[in-house]
């Protein structure tokens, strides 16, 4: 069962442009939800993480957006350059014994066209 | 200064070998993680040890076992490999258990192709 449901699985955005990445989960009892990015090659890396006492969290060209009751959150990025091109994870884990670890999303594979 | 390395980065073997990969990390964390990421990118842990003590056992088959000889090292021992095992094999750690949320760092993989 898939815990975290993430789309689209691949983005493909001109330079400048914003992407958008959506994720859902089910289980109310997850708490964090953090944001990898996966160059080619390379292991995933944290890029941003909330937690649902808020609904936005900014660093610089990157926003979460978290609807709590839709239970959704979402990774936009702004002003989108070739250099975002990876693949983007979503996650999510609560404190507890079964739900103390991530969860991934399927990935979205973003491609910035220049 | 490399914070989560792992040996080898490529791994090419025949069904039925035993294999191993090599994890270390210089972070000074106590937790340490194996992943298993597939062709289509899923990401989905196998293994979490804390001070060296199994701390996250998914369901995996017992052909894998992981070692953990001290805090800064967890090795992954594969039997009688099958071609279903071909994946990218991730290592990574962080400082706390993962309920405590706290940010996980990922090595650069090992590829494993089994023949």
């Amino acid at each position: 069962q898939q815990q975290v449901k993430q789309s689209p699985q691949s983005l493909i955005v001109q330079k400048g442009g914003i992407s958008i990445i959506n994720c859902a989960y089910e289980n109310t009892a997850f708490d964090y939800f953090p944001w990898y990015q996966q160059f080619p090659g390379k292991g995933p890396a944290l890029l941003i993480a909330i937690r649902p006492d808020v609904s936005e969290k900014k660093e610089g060209r990157f926003t979460i957006s978290f609807n709590k009751s839709a239970k959704q959150f979402s990774l936009h990025i702004m002003d989108s350059q070739p250099g975002d091109s990876a693949t983007y994870f979503c996650a999510a884990s609560g404190v507890s014994s079964t739900l103390g670890r991530l969860y991934f999303g399927r990935g979205t594979q973003l491609t910035v066209w220049p | 200064d490399t914070a989560v390395s792992q040996t080898p980065k490529y791994l090419v073997t025949q069904m039925g070998n035993d294999k191993s990969i090599k994890c270390e990390q210089n972070l000074g964390h106590d937790t340490m993680y194996w992943y298993k990421q597939d062709s289509k990118k899923f990401l989905k842990i196998m293994f979490s040890y804390n001070n060296k003590e199994l701390i996250i056992n998914e369901t995996v088959p017992n052909r894998f076992s992981p070692k953990s000889p001290d805090k800064a090292h967890l090795n992954l021992h594969i039997n009688s490999l099958e071609l279903g095992d071909s994946a990218v094999y991730f290592c990574a750690s962080s400082q706390e258990p993962p309920e405590y949320q706290e940010t996980q760092y990922f090595g650069p993989g090992t590829r494993l192709l089994v023949l």
